[in-house]
């Protein structure tokens, strides 16, 4: 596609409950990366994933956050047993060989809120 | 670890006003670094991504600049409009990593 996607664009849940979050990168970008933004806070490191290589999930603040890439392509970014802490914006982002070089293109993020 | 501040966390302007908004970061082994906008309920838009070797980058009216050793970016906007009011963000990668370490952004608000 033209531009990183995210899907949905607003998810409300309910405390406990597990949410799948999507992105589906430009076409051709090796490199993909999930970053959560808290209001108030910075933008914060989730998870890398780059080709087939094992992720960089070193940013995940729980076990109960977990994400996958499939065949190189679409990431699902997913939450377990939700809180309400996890209220953020989910911004994706990829890059064609990894972002040292070539810089990022941001997805317009998925506002997630945990009532 | 990387650490990165933006000052002033909020800049009201008049349009026509040439603006400066600075970056400062913690470890001079930064990278590369990009400068981003981000409007309200909007994802992130590029604008300047200041590779290793470079000092600095230009487009139209915005124009970055990069000091390893002084620990600081400035993004420079001549000519402000009320269509450049929103969030700027800086970010950088440092060493090996793919991590963009952000700042919280300065909020730009011109006024017509």
């Amino acid at each position: 596609g033209a531009g990183v996607s995210q899907s949905p664009s607003n998810k409300v849940t309910e405390k406990g409950k597990d949410v799948e979050l999507r992105c589906d990168p430009i076409s051709g970008h090796t490199a993909l990366y999930w970053y959560r933004q808290s209001l108030g806070q910075g933008l914060e490191f989730l998870i890398y994933f780059q080709g087939n290589s094992a992720p960089d999930k070193s940013g995940l603040p729980s076990d109960r956050f977990s994400a996958e890439r499939t065949g190189g392509s679409v990431s699902t970014l997913t939450i377990q047993r939700t809180q309400q802490e996890d209220s953020a914006v989910y911004l994706c982002a990829s890059s064609l060989v990894g972002g040292r070089a070539g810089g990022y293109t941001f997805g317009s993020g998925t506002r997630l809120t945990v009532v | 670890k990387q650490e990165v501040t933006q000052i002033p966390a909020a800049l009201s302007v008049p349009e026509g006003e040439n603006l400066v908004l600075n970056c400062s970061f913690t470890d001079s082994a930064i990278y590369n670094l990009q400068w981003f906008r981000q409007d309200p309920g909007k994802g992130l838009t590029s604008l300047l991504l200041i590779q290793s070797s470079q000092r600095e980058q230009t487009s139209g009216r915005l124009n970055a600049s990069l000091d390893k050793s002084s620990g600081r970016s400035t993004l420079y906007i001549a000519a402000s409009q009320p269509g450049d009011s929103a969030t700027y963000l800086c970010a950088g990668t440092q060493g090996g990593s793919e991590k963009l370490v952000f700042g919280k952004g300065t909020k730009l608000t011109v006024n017509p």
